[in-house]
C-alpha cells in the first residue's frame, strides 16, 4: 500500500524558513516522480513544485519560485521542501503527492 | 486551467448527480476526481479520469477524455455531502478546478 507522510509543519513568522519532510513507503520510491501541493485555510487546492525521480529535474510553481526548494534522498525514501522568505499567504496544509496519491498533510503558519 | 461547474450544487439523498470538468486543452486521459470533507485530505476517487479508485463505492463514476469529463454519483448518500475536486497531471503546472461543493 503507498503511504505518504509528511513532517515538519509549523508555526514561523513572516521572513522564515521551513523545511518539510514527505517519507514514503509501500512502494519503490526511487522510480517514481513526486509532488508537493498546498490548501490555504477555506482555500482551493494548489500545486507547489514537482521533482523528477532522480532529481535533476524541478519545477515550480510562479507563487513560489526563487523562494522554495525541493529535493529528495532516494536512499532514505524521502523528498523534502525548502521554504525560505516565508510569507502569510505561505500559511496552508502541504501535502506531498505521488502521481493521484496524497500523504495526510502538514500545517504551516506563517504569523508574527 | 480547469473550469469545474456547478458551484455549489444542491442536492437530495438519492439524487442522481454530475459535476462536469472542462480543460483549456487537450489532456487525454490525466484526470482525477477528488473528495474533501471539512479538516481532511482530499480523497482519492477517480483516476486517468473513469478508474475508480479500491475501495470507493460503486454510485461514483468518472468519463470523458480530452477536454470534458464528468463525474457522476448515481444515488448521493448522506456521507457524499462534501467539496470534490478535479485536477490534470498531463501538463505543468499542474492545476485543480475551482471545486464543487455538493450541499443539502
Amino acid at each position: 500500500e503507498v503511504q505518504l507522510v509528511e513532517s515538519g509543519g509549523a508555526l514561523v513568522q513572516p521572513g522564515g524558513s521551513l523545511r518539510l519532510s514527505c517519507l514514503g513507503s509501500g512502494f519503490t520510491f526511487s522510480d517514481y516522480t513526486m509532488n508537493w501541493f498546498r490548501q490555504a485555510p477555506g482555500k482551493g487546492l494548489e500545486w507547489v513544485a514537482h521533482i523528477s525521480n532522480g532529481g535533476i529535474t524541478t519545477y515550480y510553481a510562479d507563487s513560489v519560485k526563487g523562494r522554495f526548494t525541493i529535493s529528495r534522498d532516494n536512499a532514505k525514501n524521502s523528498m523534502y521542501l525548502q521554504m525560505d522568505s516565508l510569507r502569510a499567504e505561505d500559511t496552508a496544509v502541504y501535502y506531498c503527492g505521488r502521481g493521484y496519491y496524497w500523504g495526510q498533510g502538514t500545517l504551516v503558519t506563517v504569523s508574527s | 486551467q480547469l473550469t469545474q461547474s456547478p458551484s455549489p450544487l444542491s442536492a437530495s439523498v438519492g439524487d442522481r448527480v454530475t459535476i462536469t470538468c472542462r480543460a483549456s486543452q487537450d489532456i487525454s486521459t490525466y484526470l482525477a476526481w477528488y473528495q474533501q470533507k471539512p479538516g481532511k485530505a482530499p480523497n482519492l476517487l477517480i483516476y486517468d479520469a473513469s478508474t475508480l479508485q479500491t475501495g470507493v463505492p460503486s454510485r461514483f463514476s468518472g468519463s470523458g477524455s480530452g477536454t470534458d469529463f464528468t463525474l457522476t454519483i448515481s444515488s448521493l448518500q448522506p456521507e457524499d455531502f462534501a467539496t470534490y475536486y478535479c485536477h490534470q497531471l498531463d501538463s505543468f503546472p499542474l492545476t485543480f478546478g475551482g471545486g464543487t461543493q455538493v450541499e443539502i
